[in-house]
């Protein structure tokens, strides 16, 4: 089974330049997670869809935080514009549901580096 | 405030030597303790699931514990290739499968 694929690995960006982040989840998983991980703390939720509807994104900085899904399927994190705080990995995560019994996934993680 | 704690932020351990990681949680309504391991670029790779007081769950040297304050997580003669991030989760009252995730203790196992 292929797992959650996510893209570019790495980038950097000048601040105030604005950036976009890929993820595929896991075949049939209806649940998607993005995460944010500063260095050295543990992952911090930013938004979660089920199918294509957003189920929680109290903790996304909207001002210049943006995600969608819009098939339900793919999912697209952006940044605009970037700060040198928004420096960390991106992990995408993906669950076949929401339920607490399903198991989350997660993706091998985008490296931003904002200068 | 949902928290979740652990220590030591960094072990350092011979290989063989047994410890335990300690992971503290304040998560109103907790419905579940998570274990990840995370490798050096990688994404968080999941352990165990522990749901209620006294359950333990074990695999290969890793054996979870959970109590209603806290989760150890024990290893038992680690190896090398145990050396990892092992970070801890609480899933609390939302109902939505919300993950509040713990800073990480970092184990280095030297042969």
């Amino acid at each position: 089974e292929a797992g959650v694929a996510q893209s570019p690995r790495y980038k950097i960006i000048e601040k105030r330049q604005s950036v976009a982040f890929w993820c595929n989840p896991i075949s049939g998983h209806a649940t998607l997670y993005w995460y944010q991980q500063i260095l050295g703390q543990g992952p911090k939720l930013l938004i979660q869809f089920q199918n294509n509807g957003v189920v929680d994104d109290s903790q996304l900085p909207k001002d210049r935080f943006s995600a969608e899904r819009l098939k339900g399927v793919d999912s697209t994190l952006k940044i605009q514009p970037a700060k040198l705080e928004d420096s960390a990995v991106y992990l995408c995560a993906s669950s076949i549901s929401p339920g607490l019994q399903e198991t989350q996934y997660f993706g091998p993680g985008t490296r931003l580096l904002v200068l | 405030e949902d928290q979740v704690t652990q220590s030591p932020e960094a072990l350092r351990l011979q290989e063989g030597e047994s410890s335990s990681l300690n992971c503290s949680y304040t998560v109103s309504g907790l419905r579940g303790l998570f274990w990840y391991r995370q490798d050096p670029g990688k994404g968080p790779e999941f352990l165990f699931t522990l749901y209620s007081a006294g359950e333990e769950k074990e695999k290969e040297r890793l054996k979870a514990t959970l109590t209603k304050k806290e989760s150890f997580l024990h290893i038992t003669a680690p190896k090398p290739e145990d050396s990892a991030t092992y970070l801890c989760a609480g899933d609390g009252s939302s109902n939505t499968g919300k993950l509040i995730f713990g800073q990480g203790t970092t184990l280095q196992v030297k042969p």
